[in-house]
């Protein structure tokens, strides 16, 4: 089992959807976490860190349950130009500060 | 400079060749990561820097994977005799803090290897 787990999709939604993604994650020492949009062929990019009291930039939502070890992304209002891949990275706590990623949920916005 | 910058941005290498990759982080970053991102994957840490110091390297492959950056800045992958395997996307990010934080990282564009 994978530390990080994300429903890979591919979510396929018409434009001016509101769509969620979820991710779990497996070890509890886990101390921060984010989400990331990666383009076709190009680096990942920060889209968004995730608090504990949840956190909103614009049509983006993020929440996360560290009780249940559950983070979200909701997006409303999806344009064509959310359709990317977006990856639920966990860093862990301690001297070791790399992230670690999940698959990504590919996302299509249609017209 | 304004961003990460990697280079070569694609490289093709004949099975056994050796290749290094270079990265050049945003000036003044602490942290220096370098991570493999295969096909259809997510990325996958291969190695830490603070400053000059590699201060994890658990997520190499094999001995046939070097990293090194000297002066703190600069980083270089070494991969000797390359498989194909090793094909992949070679990404590199850097952070400013040393410390835990909630900050995210910068990534460059990456390093497509292809060893045929």
């Amino acid at each position: 089992r994978k530390e990080v787990e994300q429903d890979p999709g591919p979510f396929n939604v018409p434009e001016g959807a509101t769509v969620a993604f979820n991710c779990t994650y497996s070890n509890s020492a886990s101390q921060s976490f984010f989400w990331y949009r990666q383009d076709c062929r190009k680096e990942p990019k920060l889209l968004m860190s995730v608090y504990s009291s949840g956190n909103e930039d614009g049509r983006f939502t993020a929440q996360l349950n560290r009780a249940s070890q559950y983070i979200s992304l909701l997006i409303r209002d999806s344009k064509l130009s959310d359709s990317a891949t977006y990856l639920c990275v966990v860093k862990r706590s301690g001297n070791n500060r790399k992230l670690i990623w999940g698959l990504g949920t590919s996302l299509a916005v249609n017209p | 400079g304004a961003g990460v910058s990697q280079s070569p941005r694609y490289k093709v290498a004949k099975r056994g060749q050796d290749v290094a990759l270079r990265c050049d982080p945003i000036s003044g970053h602490v942290s220096l990561f370098w991570y493999q991102q295969a096909l259809g994957q997510g990325p996958e840490f291969l190695t830490y820097f603070q400053n000059e110091a590699q201060l994890d390297k658990s997520g190499l492959p094999s001995d046939r994977f070097f990293a090194e950056r000297p002066e703190g800045s600069v980083s270089t992958l070494k991969i000797q005799r390359t498989q194909q395997e090793d094909s992949a996307v070679y990404l590199c990010a850097s952070s400013l803090a040393a410390g835990e934080g909630l900050d995210g990282y910068t990534f460059g564009s990456g390093t497509r290897l292809t060893v045929v």
